[in-house]
């Protein structure tokens, strides 16, 4: 199985500052397509998680820009550029590169 | 607007069944995969299974490989997890998600259901 090394496990953020998460998995995601089969999720309290970068870089729908996704092989970091109050939540990478897919352990962002 | 809504959840002993559903519906696409992603209590995310659309293509984490069957109703538009032999390790929150690919883009997840197996 690949295993999803996340770090920080908390997060605790100053709202405007920017913020970033690790990522790294045990074997590389880069897909024979040459795409990263990496995705970041946040999970606000209370809710079910929601998809926030796919493919390693790509912002889903609807995220704001100060989202961002980047690395390859085995490393990858999501940023944050200003973090806002409504930010906070765990969030998870997940490689959907091998079955079974896995997630990290989670990252959790809280406001100081 | 995309809907999925998960039904099926309780409180079952050790050892018994349960089957949860998951009804989708407002997708504009015919090609997808669904997938079933667990979470024990304050612990986090665990895939579960998988399922294409219109492929018959299913895939199971090693947990649950036998005791897990999921399965899809093109007609009423409903994926199915049905789970025996449960056990106490398999209470969570299920999630069902819609994924463009097989294993990544999962842009759609249901507001979940509880399982809890307990005596």
């Amino acid at each position: 199985d690949i295993v999803m090394t996340q770090s920080p496990l908390s997060l605790p953020v100053t709202p405007g500052e920017p913020a970033s998460i690790s990522c790294r998995s045990s074997q590389s995601l880069l897909h024979s397509t040459g795409k990263i089969h990496l995705d970041w999720y946040l999970q606000k309290p209370g809710q079910s998680p929601q998809l926030l970068i796919y493919l390693g870089s790509n912002r889903a729908s609807g995220v704001p820009d100060r989202f961002s996704g980047s690395g390859s092989g085995t490393d990858f970091t999501l940023r944050i550029s200003r973090v806002e109050a409504e930010d906070v939540g765990v969030y998870y990478c997940m490689q959907g590169l091998q079955v079974p897919i896995t997630f990290g352990q989670g990252t959790r962002l809280e406001i100081k | 607007e995309v809907q999925l809504v998960e039904s099926g959840g309780g409180l079952v002993q050790p050892g018994g069944s349960l089957t949860l559903s998951c009804a989708v519906s407002g997708f504009t696409s015919s090609r997808y995969w669904i997938h079933w992603v667990r979470q024990a209590p304050g612990k986090g995310l665990v895939w579960v299974s998988r399922i294409h659309s219109e492929e018959n293509m299913k895939t199971y984490a090693d947990s649950v490989k036998g005791r897990f069957t999921i399965s899809r109703d093109n007609v009423n538009n409903t994926l199915s997890l049905q789970m025996n032999s449960l056990r106490g390790e398999d209470t969570a929150v299920y999630y069902c998600a819609k994924c463009k690919y097989a294993g990544t883009h999962c842009d759609y997840w249901g507001q979940g259901t509880l399982v809890t197996v307990s005596s």
